[in-house]
């Protein structure tokens, strides 16, 4: 069955230093990944995809991941963290059935002290 | 071009009411989406529109059901509510291409309380 298992569900990182938070996923096939961050009390922002190709791939706000068939992962990563990071970040992989259903991780808390 | 609106933002029921949650997706998308999102359990996807059919569903009681209208906007029922009901209802939109892989936008949510 596909999962997405992102193992920290806490990460504490001072202001400016770098990040990376963690995504393993389970998948068949060649996966569709999605990083999304939600702020509290909002909705999920969408931050990058993977589909194929290139496999550092780009987002907003200066985040980038880095798909790794491999080692089945995906991680996200930031070089410089500003304190409007602190957020929940999810990562999420394309259902392998009809449609657009995402199986999404339990979600990494990111808190950023000054 | 708005975003994906969810309406009423919060709402509180009794156990045994019913509740009906309302989404507009982004203009020109026709696909909705529900998920329902718990601290214990997470992010669960429970079912999909496309052009007014159900295109997935997932591993949910049915209590729960959906539609979609022609303007693609979308509602999603919940009936003999359970205390375990009550969560954050996500609903997100796809654009037209709608398949594997493409990115869904989601709304704010309906903050839903069982009592």
């Amino acid at each position: 069955a596909q999962s997405v298992t992102q193992p920290d569900i806490h990460i504490t990182v001072s202001e400016g230093a770098s990040l990376e938070l963690r995504c393993n996923y389970s998948y068949g096939a060649t996966p569709y990944l999605f990083w999304y961050v939600q702020s509290p009390g909002q909705g999920l922002q969408l931050l990058l995809k993977y589909f194929s190709g290139d496999t550092l791939v780009q987002g907003i706000k200066g985040f980038e991941a880095e798909f790794k068939r491999s080692q089945s992962s995906f991680n996200l990563r930031k070089p410089s963290v500003h304190w409007s990071d602190a957020a929940e970040y999810f990562c999420a992989v394309g259902s392998n059935q009809a449609g657009t259903a995402l199986i999404f991780g339990k979600g990494t808390t990111l808190s950023v002290s000054s | 071009k708005a975003g994906v609106t969810q309406t009423p933002r919060y709402l509180i029921k009794t156990r045994g009411q019913q509740v009906t949650l309302s989404c507009s997706p982004i203009s020109g998308h026709r696909s909705v989406s529900w998920y329902q999102q718990t601290p214990g359990q997470g992010l669960q996807f429970l079912f999909e529109y496309f052009s007014e059919t159900q295109r997935n569903k997932g591993n949910f009681p049915g209590r729960f059901s959906g539609r979609q209208f022609s303007n693609s906007r979308s509602e999603m029922n919940v009936s003999t509510l359970e205390l375990g009901d009550s969560a954050l209802y996500l609903c997100a939109s796809s654009p037209p291409a709608a398949g594997l892989g493409v990115e869904q936008y989601f709304g704010p949510g309906t903050r839903l309380t069982v009592t």
